[in-house]
């Protein structure tokens, strides 16, 4: 079993819908939190981040963690074409090292 | 500006060719990391190094090594190219033991073995 499980898709929505992702794992000791966005032919660049449960925003992207049933979650409010892209949730211990999910293809149609 | 470039950006090579993947960051950063990313995988860590002289194996290091002798490089070099080793690879560089958490990622090699 894989730490980190997140549905690969690919998940398609039209423009101004709400996306949902989500990422589970196993390991209690993961205490860091980030969701990465990866356009087509590009690296990975970082989107949000979390420490601890609870909610966070930033504009139109709301991440979410619920350590006690070790689950994330992103949320993208009236999302555009330009939030195409495949969406990597990422989880480390008290070390450097990143875990990734295997990352979810979005495409939102205009 | 400061930034992490990867060379060359595509290779084609045969099975059994020793390959070397550059990696250069210009952050001064003390980690520096080296995945692959297949489909229905993520990404995976190969190597990775805190500091200069510094190196660790990953979860899928077989078959790879890295050499760290200043702050701003990390090749990964393949020993013995197997077809297994057709992937997409990616360099990432964070800052050194603090609080920092964000990994900076290059553009990607795409390495194709026949």
């Amino acid at each position: 079993q894989k730490e980190v499980e997140q549905d690969p898709g690919p998940l398609s929505v039209p423009e101004g819908a709400i996306v949902s992702l989500n990422c589970t794992y196993s390991n209690s000791a993961f205490q860091y939190f980030m969701w990465y966005r990866q356009y087509s032919r590009k690296g990975p660049e970082l989107l949000m981040y979390t420490y601890s449960s609870g909610n966070k925003e930033d504009g139109r992207f709301t991440a979410q963690v619920d350590k006690s049933s070790k689950y994330i979650s992103l949320f993208i409010r009236d999302s555009q074409p330009s939030d195409s892209a495949t969406y990597l949730c990422a989880m480390r211990r008290g070390d450097y090292k990143l875990s990734f999910g295997a990352g979810t293809t979005v495409t939102v149609r205009a | 500006d400061a930034e992490i470039t990867q060379s060359p950006r595509h290779k084609i090579t045969e099975t059994g060719r020793q390959v070397t993947l550059a990696c250069h960051q210009t952050w001064n950063h003390n980690n520096m990391f080296w995945y692959r990313q297949d489909l229905g995988h993520g990404l995976r860590l190969i190597h990775y190094s805190y500091g200069v002289q510094d190196t660790n194996k990953g979860e899928v290091s077989d078959g790879y090594s890295v050499s760290r002798s200043n702050t701003e490089d990390l090749p990964l070099t393949l020993e013995s190219a197997a077809s297994s080793q057709t992937s997409v690879y990616f360099c990432a560089s964070s800052e050194g033991r603090g609080s920092s958490y964000e990994q900076y990622f290059g553009p990607g090699t795409r390495l194709t073995v026949t």
